[in-house]
């Protein structure tokens, strides 16, 4: 199993351009999260879905869209991208069963600039 | 929002020594979770308590779940090179279906050869 995969693994953006984000998982899980990761902030929730066609906000939703179409693929949209969206962007994945449910997988991360 | 507080915020060690950090809460948690963060990786599990006062070893490493529900300690014994990275503590953002984590700002661990 790869487990969670994320692509590209970096990019370099001008401000107002788009793009997105792709993470796929092959554990069959049922939730996914997208995170973004900025020096002496620990990790920040963008996004959430629990389940295949779902999406929710998170704790710093502005300027990112999501999409949950399959339930092993998440999208993480930035429609037009500016300076304060450079970061480290990390997606996780879940099962909720029982009481490990809290328990997320990581991906590699995307390093994102935006110039 | 809930806030989880992580000391030391760094910390720089000689390889052989044992480490400690601890992370507290505003709000009691029935789940505490460990991450390592590698250097340009992303976080993996480490350890995940449950039960208050529980106590959980992972090798070299051992994680115990505060009698108080808010708080949680993480310690590594002889310490080598490869612990370097940042570790992060996490628990529930809020109780329901969602299973959200609150992450920690994290422990930058170095660990001089």
């Amino acid at each position: 199993n790869a487990g969670v995969t994320q692509t590209p693994k970096f990019r370099v953006l001008k401000t107002g351009q788009s793009m997105t984000l792709l993470c796929a998982q092959d554990m069959n899980h049922e939730y996914m999260y997208w995170y973004r990761q900025d020096p002496g902030m620990g990790l920040r929730l963008i996004h959430y879905s629990v389940g295949e066609g779902t999406t929710a906000k998170g704790e710093v939703p502005d300027g990112y869209n999501v999409s949950r179409l399959k339930k092993q693929n998440f999208l993480l949209g930035l429609e037009s991208a500016a300076p304060s969206q450079t970061s480290v962007y990390f997606c996780a994945s879940s099962e909720p069963r029982d009481r490990d449910s809290y328990e997320q997988y990581f991906g590699p991360g995307t390093r994102l600039t935006v110039t | 929002g809930q806030q989880l507080n992580q000391s030391p915020q760094s910390m720089f060690i000689q390889e052989g020594e044992d480490v400690s950090m601890n992370c507290t809460s505003s709000s009691i948690f029935n789940t505490w979770l460990w991450y390592k963060q590698d250097p340009g990786e992303g976080p993996v599990l480490l350890i995940a308590l449950y039960k208050a006062g529980e106590l959980t070893s992972n090798g070299r490493l051992t994680a115990q779940f505060g009698i108080t529900r808010k708080d949680s300690f993480l310690n590594i014994s002889a310490s080598i090179p490869s612990d370097v990275g940042i570790y992060f503590c996490a628990g529930p953002t809020n109780r329901g279906s969602n299973y959200k984590l609150t992450f920690g700002k994290g422990t930058l661990l170095t660990v001089n050869p």
